[in-house]
């Protein structure tokens, strides 16, 4: 089955700092990929997606690349402030039967930005 | 417009009782779906509900959960009864159109379960 392996956290950066959350899926045909955020407090929410190979998803800072070749989609921000500390969850969509789909995610990463 | 709202956000229940959750969803989305975060393990799916029909229930763990969605708004998932295995976070989301091709969907912010 359709599977999404992301790095282990906990990931604790200073502001500033380079951001990179790698993440690499198992998937049948193509599925289209995503990256979610969970803020203290709150939901999940959309952070970026790709649904073809070599589509770039971007959004407040951060891009993802969809690697069809690499079978990857990590994630990646220049420079990380206080308030994106959160966890962090990489999801494909694939087909979960006849025409259902649904959303895989990994295991999520727990990021800490210190001032 | 409001989001997708789940109630309650926290419930701690002993072993044997029984919890429903409830879920409201985005309104005009037809579809809904629950999904659960048990600790320390990858966010799964559970079902999927289309208006009022179980679209894929696929990822139901087991015949002590039952989900509904009488009407085709709000849901409901009952465990009955809880078991110290369920402890973790239910999310529910909802989306005018399914997941294939890269549809959004919109998530809740989770009820938290612990059953003691």
């Amino acid at each position: 089955g359709d599977s999404v392996t992301q790095m282990e956290g906990p990931v604790t950066l200073s502001e500033e700092a380079f951001l990179t959350i790698n993440c690499t899926y198992t998937a049948t045909g193509y599925p289209s990929l995503f990256w979610y955020v969970q803020y203290p407090g709150e939901g999940l929410q959309l952070l970026l997606k790709a649904t073809k190979a070599d589509d770039k998803g971007s959004n407040k800072g951060f891009e993802a690349t969809y690697r069809k070749e690499t079978t990857s989609f990590h994630l990646e921000k220049g420079s990380v402030q206080v308030s994106d500390s959160a966890v962090y969850f990489c999801a494909l969509s694939g087909r979960s039967g006849g025409s259902n789909y649904k959303l895989t995610f990994g295991k999520g990463t727990l990021l800490t930005v210190n001032p | 417009e409001a989001g997708v709202t789940q109630f309650p956000s926290h419930s701690v229940i002993e072993k044997g009782q029984t919890v429903t959750l409830r879920c409201d969803p985005i309104s005009g989305h037809d579809n809904l779906y629950w999904y659960r975060r048990v600790m320390g393990k990858e966010i799964k799916f559970l079902l999927h509900f289309v208006k009022e029909s179980k679209q894929d229930e696929s990822g139901m763990p087991n015949n002590r959960f039952l989900a509904e969605r009488t009407g085709g708004t709000y849901s409901t998932l009952k465990v009955q009864p809880a078991e110290l295995e369920d402890s973790g976070v239910y999310f529910c989301a909802s989306s005018p159109m399914g997941i294939g091709a890269g549809n959004t969907i919109y998530f809740g912010e989770g009820s938290w379960l612990t059953v003691v």
